[in-house]
């Protein structure tokens, strides 16, 4: 079964380091998603990517994130100057572009850690 | 065993009896209405959804009820079993947005 992929499983970084959160969303999908999930709170939308550019986008995704489609496959989620708050798991997700609503499947999840 | 809302974390029920997990939402413009089960360091995992022009849908199972009129949703889980020890989040998106809104979650544990 196709499933969502994403790398590293754990970062680790200091403050006000740049991160690249990496994502293979599922070959045959065309909308890409990063939602975060901060340790014990619930899970929530950061940004939809379609068509190459960014197609909704939540109040946390301020300018110290990006998303980039570099290649056909990957997916990533750039964070420009990492802050303490910034630590939580982040989870990438795709869909099929279809008439109406598109299950979201989800990735296992990179967990950063901002020291 | 029954838990209302997601005020209440944790639901624990004996294995082999039904479980009714709850999840309010506060948006009338929601239309359309996921449950995810989510095991530890996974990501969340699709279980069944539910458009709003329907108010009951089963799976495999698990039951989906939809009640718009008090905005209220359940998943019922048939015979749970071990394997169904998880977090489980309702979530829910309207038309023409791409974002799901996840509810807190609720901890389902299962006892043998």
């Amino acid at each position: 079964e196709p499933e969502v992929t994403q790398t590293p499983s754990h970062q680790v970084t200091q403050m006000g380091q740049e991160v690249i959160l990496r994502c293979v969303p599922i070959s045959n999908h065309l909308y890409f998603y990063w939602y975060r999930q901060i340790l014990g709170q619930k899970v929530e939308f950061l940004v939809s990517f379609y068509n190459n550019e960014i197609s909704e986008k939540s109040e946390i995704f301020d300018d110290q994130f990006s998303v980039e489609r570099p290649d056909g496959s990957n997916f990533t989620l750039k964070i420009r100057s990492t802050k303490l708050e910034d630590s939580a798991m982040y989870f990438c997700a795709s869909s099929e572009l279809a008439g109406g609503v598109n299950e979201q499947f989800f990735g296992p999840g990179t967990r950063l850690t901002v020291l | 065993g029954e838990s209302v809302g997601l005020h209440l974390p944790t639901l624990s029920v004996q294995e082999g009896d039904n479980s009714i997990i709850n999840c309010a939402y506060s948006n009338s413009a929601s239309d359309y209405f996921i449950w995810y089960k989510q095991e530890s360091g996974k990501g969340p995992q699709f279980i069944i959804d539910i458009r709003s022009n329907m108010d009951k849908r089963q799976g495999q199972r698990v039951t989906v009820l939809l009640n718009k009129t008090v905005k209220h949703l359940s998943l019922q889980i048939a015979a749970t079993q071990p394997g169904d020890s998880a977090v489980y989040f309702c979530a829910e998106k309207n038309t023409g947005r791409r974002a799901l809104t996840f509810g807190s979650g609720t901890r389902l544990q299962v006892q043998p």
